[in-house]
């Protein structure tokens, strides 16, 4: 099945830094990759998803970049601010597989004022 | 427009029990998908519902079980509770067309304590 990894698993910055999450999967017939930001208490939300057959997306702050022939995507958050902390997952979904996500084990980022 | 809904937030119960969960999905969505997330193995795929059918299971022993009513609320059930199931239980639903980018939707999620 399809495997997905993350990096970094904490991910320290200033304020109006900005931070870049990486993961890569397993499974070259993925087609869609998501990412969910999860606050403390909270279950996890949608921020960002890309396809297959785009190589970026971008919503004001963030961006999804995505590399098929490496296998590997990438979040983008400039200008980071403090209501960005949290933890941040991504996952891909093979085909077959209906609705289902394989997730990544999740980004703990903090931003510092 | 409501969001996932998941009753009780928490529960506290003793090795052996048995313990049920509830999932409203998104009004519309045919579709529920049950996670179990814990700090060391953190999101993993339980099992997904569509229109009151088991379509997709994940890797968890038989004493992991759900079913899905007519009006696409979900209910997942976990019979003889042992130590290891502590965790945060999230439902999540989706339109269930099984378009290329289908959209998943998460609840807060039930907190299980297993003492």
């Amino acid at each position: 099945g399809e495997n997905v990894e993350q990096h970094p698993s904490t991910l320290s910055v200033q304020e109006g830094d900005s931070a870049v999450i990486k993961c890569t999967y397993s499974d070259s017939a993925s087609n869609y990759f998501p990412w969910y930001k999860q606050e403390l208490g909270k279950g996890p939300q949608l921020i960002i998803d890309i396809r297959s057959n785009v190589g970026e997306k971008k919503d004001q702050r963030i961006a999804v970049t995505l590399n098929k022939t490496a296998k590997h995507f990438s979040l983008h958050i400039t200008e980071t601010q403090p209501e960005d902390s949290a933890v941040y997952f991504c996952a891909a979904r093979a085909p077959g597989g209906y609705s289902t996500l394989t997730f990544g084990k999740g980004t703990m980022l903090l931003v510092s004022p | 427009k409501a969001g996932v809904t998941q009753t009780p937030r928490y529960l506290i119960k003793t090795r052996g029990q048995q313990v049920t969960l509830s999932c409203s999905p998104i009004s519309g969505h045919r579709s529920v998908s049950w996670y179990q997330q814990t700090p060391g193995q953190g999101l993993q795929f339980l099992f997904e519902y569509f229109s009151e059918t088991q379509r997709n299971k994940g890797n968890f022993p038989g004493r992991f079980s759900g079913r899905q009513f007519s009006n696409s609320r979900s209910e997942m059930n976990v019979s003889t509770l042992e130590l290891g199931d502590s965790a945060l239980y999230l439902c999540a639903s989706s339109l269930g067309r099984g378009d290329l980018n289908e959209k998943l939707f998460f609840g807060s999620g039930t907190q299980l304590s297993v003492l």
